[in-house]
């Protein structure tokens, strides 16, 4: 089945710095998400992002199929940014989403 | 709020007790997943229902069991578990348009 390998697993921050968080896939996909989990679990969706860009506020995001991978980028952190930032990829046809291990993302005050 | 509702969301049970867990989308989807959650491991697709079929067992205990009456609604039976199953139990639905999944907050199990 599809591996999916995101980095870096722990990432500290100050408040105000920006940051990017990789992911990377064994094989073509025809869907891809990121997700941040807050510390009660949720999974809360941040891009269904296949292929191409998109932006929303401080967030994007970039997936280059060919190269079989994906960035998240955040602007500006903020405290309520902490959490774990989770890729997910389609595996036999869509459906099956593979999670990588995910990003532990702290920013301090 | 993703549309997805989940009760309860905290349980605790012992290992002869039998429980259920409850999911409910309000958004129309058509397909409906449970996905477990281990302490320091990924997220593990369990079981997937398409307009109430079950069309994905990702070889899952017998002691789990999964029910679908609508494609609204999923639960998880839950009997003589172990506390190896202590996870945090997610539901989530999609269309199928393009199969983005949106999740519930999830049931954090605990099996004495």
């Amino acid at each position: 089945g599809i591996q999916v390998e995101q980095s870096p697993p722990d990432l500290i921050l100050q408040e105000g710095a920006n940051s990017t968080l990789r992911c990377n896939f064994s094989d073509s996909v025809n869907n891809l998400q990121w997700f941040h989990q807050n510390p009660w679990g949720q999974l809360i969706n941040l891009f269904y992002i296949p292929s191409g860009t998109k932006q929303n506020g401080r967030l994007s995001a970039t997936t280059v199929a060919t190269e079989r991978y994906s960035l998240l980028y955040i602007s500006s952190s903020q405290t309520t940014d902490s959490g774990v930032y989770f890729c997910a990829v389609g595996d036999q046809g869509a459906q099956k989403l593979v999670f990588g291990q995910g990003t532990r993302l702290t920013i301090n005050p | 709020e993703t549309g997805v509702t989940q009760t309860p969301r905290h349980l605790v049970m012992g290992m002869t007790n039998k429980k259920s867990l409850k999911c409910e989308q309000h958004l129309g989807h058509n397909a409906m997943y449970w996905y477990k959650q281990s302490a320091k491991k990924p997220l593990e697709l369990m079981f997937v229902y398409n307009f109430k079929e079950q069309t994905e067992n990702n070889s899952v205990p017998s002691r789990f069991s999964p029910e679908c009456p609508n494609s609204s609604h999923l639960f998880l039976h839950l009997h003589t578990l172990q506390p190896e199953d202590s996870a945090l139990y997610l539901c989530a639905s999609s269309s199928g348009a393009n199969n983005e999944q949106f999740f519930g907050p999830g049931t954090r199990l605990t099996v004495l």
